[in-house]
């Protein structure tokens, strides 16, 4: 199946920096990638959805000046969660929608996780 | 509004015996559903899907059944091994993926 690559797997940082996570489409052109975020065990709560070329569509809630989405080349969107806090901390999660790839129709990378001290 | 919702945060089975997972949701028009897996600290994974056309998708020892007029989908998983032992998600597909809450399962040698 097609793969997704996330980067960093594990950051921590101090309270007040910025921290950019990377997620690629290995082997597949992905025009819309997904930000989820998870709270231990809770669900994956989707942040925003990202399209190559344009502005992403935030949720609900979603703090557009907190988590700057890009995504420039349609294998390519990062994530930066600026001027990060204590209550950033969290496993975010992308994905990208391949459709044609048989049954499988949207696929995760293997997430990162977030710890602001 | 959770559109897709698992009632049972946590499930333990022998070794051996059949796992049941439970998802209900609440638009009629979701034409795909997806399970994934997840173990901790790790992205889902891909287990089985289902389109709205059908009722029953098999895959090994993973089933999945779809009871439309319930609006209702269940993951069957026979015989159940402790490498199961995960959290499961049921996703519905409209206009964008929805996520039920999950389900832990615990499989026990």
């Amino acid at each position: 199946g097609a793969v997704v690559s996330q980067h960093p797997s594990r950051v921590i940082c101090k309270s007040g920096t910025s921290v950019k996570i990377e997620c690629r489409s290995l082997d597949f052109q992905a025009t819309t990638m997904f930000w989820y975020r998870q709270f231990p065990k809770q669900s994956l709560m989707l942040m925003a959805t990202s399209n190559e070329g344009s502005k992403a569509t935030y949720e609900q809630g979603v703090e557009k000046d907190k988590f700057l989405i890009n995504h420039a080349s349609l294998t390519l969107s990062t994530l930066t969660v600026t001027s990060a806090h204590p209550e950033d901390s969290s496993f975010y999660i992308c994905s990208a929608h391949a459709p044609g790839q048989g049954d499988e129709k949207l696929f995760f990378g293997s997430g990162t996780q977030l710890s602001v001290l | 509004d959770q559109q897709v919702k698992q009632n049972s945060p946590s499930l333990s089975v022998q070794e051996g015996r059949i796992s049941i997972l439970n998802c209900d949701y609440t638009n009629s028009m979701f034409d795909y559903f997806l399970w994934y897996k997840k173990y901790p600290a790790e992205g889902p994974t891909f287990l089985i899907s289902i389109s709205s056309i059908k009722d029953k998708n098999e895959d090994g020892r993973f089933t999945v059944f779809l009871n439309k007029s319930a609006k209702h989908l269940s993951l069957h998983i026979v015989p159940s091994q402790p490498g199961d032992s995960a959290v499961y998600f049921c996703a519905a597909l409209g206009n964008q993926f929805y996520f039920g809450t999950g389900t832990s399962l615990t499989v026990i040698p």
